[in-house]
């Protein structure tokens, strides 16, 4: 098994919605809804924005979504604002091991 | 709060050992799984693996196996990693994450292997 694979750039305009995927197989993000997703600006820590699948941890703007479908997860960020610029890592649960997506540069036009 | 706070970088020559310490403050340490992730310059995230905070017992992803050994001393909170036979290509960041969904992570340690 390798990374979950990730569009490498996505942009949008201010106030667009923008939809991130993350392709896994039948034996991570297919099997499990243990899907999380990762903000992490330039030079800092990542930080959880999204967790099984489509839950938000409290503090995360509700601009953030998560779904899934078979073995394709996917995060939207609606309403893009500047500070959403960042790169977004996907994650899943593999049954004792544990796989990152390989990342998206989100960029806002 | 939880806090995850980690040591700072380290300077290292090929073939040497790094210990990277990982203090978690704001909960209770045996309430969450410890895992540490690795981020190369200008790549991505790598989970290296997690260990037990309950019971010690470690978990090494692929890849990660020989050189690279997590440890705990949970009287004073703190998770480490070590490694061993350092290589230029260990050079990366490395984060500690607490937690099954990484809910919260350490600031990162900067560890550079070179001659």
């Amino acid at each position: 098994q390798s990374a979950l694979t990730q569009p490498a750039s996505v942009s949008g305009s201010p106030g667009q919605s923008i939809t991130i995927s993350c392709t896994g197989t039948s034996s991570d993000v297919g099997s499990y809804n243990l899907v999380s997703w990762y903000q992490q600006h330039p030079g800092k820590a990542p930080k959880l924005m999204i967790y099984e699948v489509s839950k938000r941890p409290s503090g995360v703007s509700n601009r953030f979504s998560g779904s899934k479908s078979g073995n394709t997860a996917s995060l939207t960020i609606s309403g893009l604002q500047a500070e959403d610029e960042a790169d977004y890592y996907c994650c899943s649960y593999a049954g004792g091991s544990t796989f990152f997506g390989t990342g998206t540069k989100v960029t806002v036009l | 709060q939880v806090q995850l706070v980690q040591s700072g970088s380290e300077l290292k020559k090929p073939g040497a050992s790094v210990k990277v310490s990982c203090k978690a403050s704001g909960y209770t340490f045996t309430s969450y799984a410890m895992n540490w992730v690795r981020q190369a310059p200008g790549q991505g995230l790598e989970w290296m693996g997690w260990i037990n905070t309950n019971t010690g017992n470690p978990t090494y992803a692929q890849g990660f196996t020989g050189r690279f050994v997590f440890s705990l001393d949970t009287s004073v909170s703190t998770a480490y990693l070590q490694i061993s036979s350092l290589k230029a290509e260990d050079t990366a960041v490395y984060y500690c994450a607490a937690d099954n969904a990484f809910d919260y992570w350490g600031q990162g340690t900067l560890v550079t292997v070179s001659s």
